[in-house]
């Protein structure tokens, strides 16, 4: 089955610096990978998405690319702020399996003021 | 709308009893999922729906576990009997009316074994 792994499980940046997280999955029949934040005491929320057929995809701060040759994903967030202080978990999945979500392990994300 | 409710948001209990979580879905999603979050193996996907019927239940530890949704709006997860190690947050989430839509996560109920 599919198993996803996701590097650093916590990174410190300074307020205004650029985070990136990665993630590798194992499946290459995987082709929806969707990016989670979870803030503390609350459950997960989509914060961006891509599909295989893209490489890569912006929403304002926060960006994601996807190498399929390397089954790789990495989520780029840059102007942090204190507020993005939270649990980010990167998941894969394939199409035919309704929806299921494999999650990575999490990366605990603090800005610093 | 109110988002996925889940109740109740705590529960401490004794080993051996059982435990029954709830969870009603976003109106008009037809895929509902439970997952368990520990700090040991992080989110794990334990059971999911589609229209009602389950899907894919591999990720149910051991039969003292157990998943029902008698319609689209109601769903529990049951486990009987309890034990420490089950002690968790378990999420509902639901999402649409296709594969590899959002999932909306409840705010998940805290369990608590002793």
């Amino acid at each position: 089955g599919e198993n996803v792994e996701q590097h650093p499980s916590t990174l410190s940046v300074q307020e205004g610096d650029s985070a990136v997280i990665k993630c590798t999955y194992s499946d290459s029949a995987s082709n929806y990978f969707p990016w989670y934040k979870q803030e503390l005491g609350k459950g997960p929320q989509l914060i961006i998405d891509i599909r295989s057929n893209v490489g890569e995809k912006k929403d304002q701060r926060i960006a994601v690319t996807l190498n399929k040759t390397a089954k790789h994903f990495s989520l780029h967030i840059t102007e942090t702020q204190p507020e993005d202080s939270a649990v980010y978990f990167c998941a894969a999945s394939m199409g035919n399996q309704g929806g299921k979500l494999i999650f990575g392990q999490g990366t605990e994300l603090s800005v610093k003021p | 709308d109110a988002g996925v409710i889940q109740s109740p948001r705590h529960e401490v209990t004794e080993m051996g009893q059982e435990v029954t979580l709830r969870c009603k879905p976003i109106s008009g999603h037809d895929y509902l999922f439970w997952y368990r979050q520990t700090m040991m193996r992080g989110l794990e996907l334990l059971i999911y729906f589609n229209n009602n019927v389950p899907i894919d239940d591999s990720g149910m530890p051991e039969d003292r576990f157990s998943a029902k949704m008698p319609n689209a709006s109601f769903s529990t997860l049951k486990i009987q009997p309890s034990e420490p190690r089950d002690s968790a947050v378990y999420f509902c989430a639901s999402s649409g009316t296709s594969a590899d839509n959002e999932q909306f996560f409840g705010p998940g109920t805290r369990l608590t074994v002793l």
